[in-house]
């Protein structure tokens, strides 16, 4: 697709369930960000993917959160026992290759507004 | 990555320019100088990005300081539509490992442009 697509844009799960967020990347893109924003916070850094390297989880809240990319595309955050703390919007973001080394941009997608009530 | 400061609001006229400043005195010269926005809802929206000469691209200018201490990002006509909040945000550019792919917001600048 033209852009990041992420899916469901919305989510409202009782708490202690788990929840499953989905983000494609643009096409070509080998590094893959996760960010989450709670209402009326700034960008937090949940989680980087870089090709085949081990990824950079330091941004992860707790052991309930986890995360996935398989075959260097597709990524998964998972919420295990979610809590109302976790309601926010999750942000996903690719770059075409380490942007730190080229001073590429990172786009973003729309987000998954998650509500756990 | 360099910490950057930057007014939390600002207003501007529909239509003159919005010149939104950011200081980033402990800039190292390898950090690039990048500018996000995100309109309410939805999701941050790359601007422009530079490390030491002014840039200009469809959106916006990038005006940066000769000592680098500090830049303006500038949109030459403001419309309703550019009201969102502004994030300038300083990143290392090295061809070695560590954690500088990441991106560092902080609270930014809510623009907001009035009729």
């Amino acid at each position: 697709g033209a852009g990041v697509s992420q899916s469901p844009s919305n989510k409202v799960t009782e708490k202690g369930k788990d929840v499953e967020l989905r983000c494609d990347p643009i096409s070509g893109h080998t590094a893959l960000y996760w960010y989450r924003q709670s209402l009326g916070q700034g960008l937090e850094f949940l989680i980087y993917f870089q090709g085949n390297s081990a990824p950079d989880k330091s941004g992860l809240p707790s052991d309930r959160f986890s995360a996935e990319r398989t075959g260097g595309s597709v990524s998964t955050l998972t919420i295990q026992r979610t809590q109302q703390e976790d309601s926010a919007v999750y942000l996903c973001a690719s770059s075409p290759r380490l942007a730190a080394f080229s001073g590429n941009t990172i786009y973003f997608g729309e987000g998954s507004w998650l509500t756990v009530v | 990555d360099a910490k950057t400061t930057q007014p939390p609001s600002m207003d501007c006229a529909e239509g003159r320019a919005a010149n939104l400043p950011c200081n980033h005195s402990t800039i190292s010269g390898n950090e690039y100088v990048y500018w996000y926005r995100q309109i309410h809802s939805q999701g941050p929206q790359y601007i422009i990005h530079g490390l030491k000469n002014n840039e200009t691209n469809e959106m916006a200018s990038l005006i940066i300081t000769e000592d680098r201490k500090s830049s303006t990002l500038i949109l030459p006509h403001a419309t309703l539509r550019d009201t969102a909040v502004y994030y300038c945000i300083v990143r290392f550019h090295r061809n070695s490992g560590g954690s500088n792919y990441k991106l560092t917001f902080g609270k930014g600048t809510l623009l907001t442009v009035n009729p």
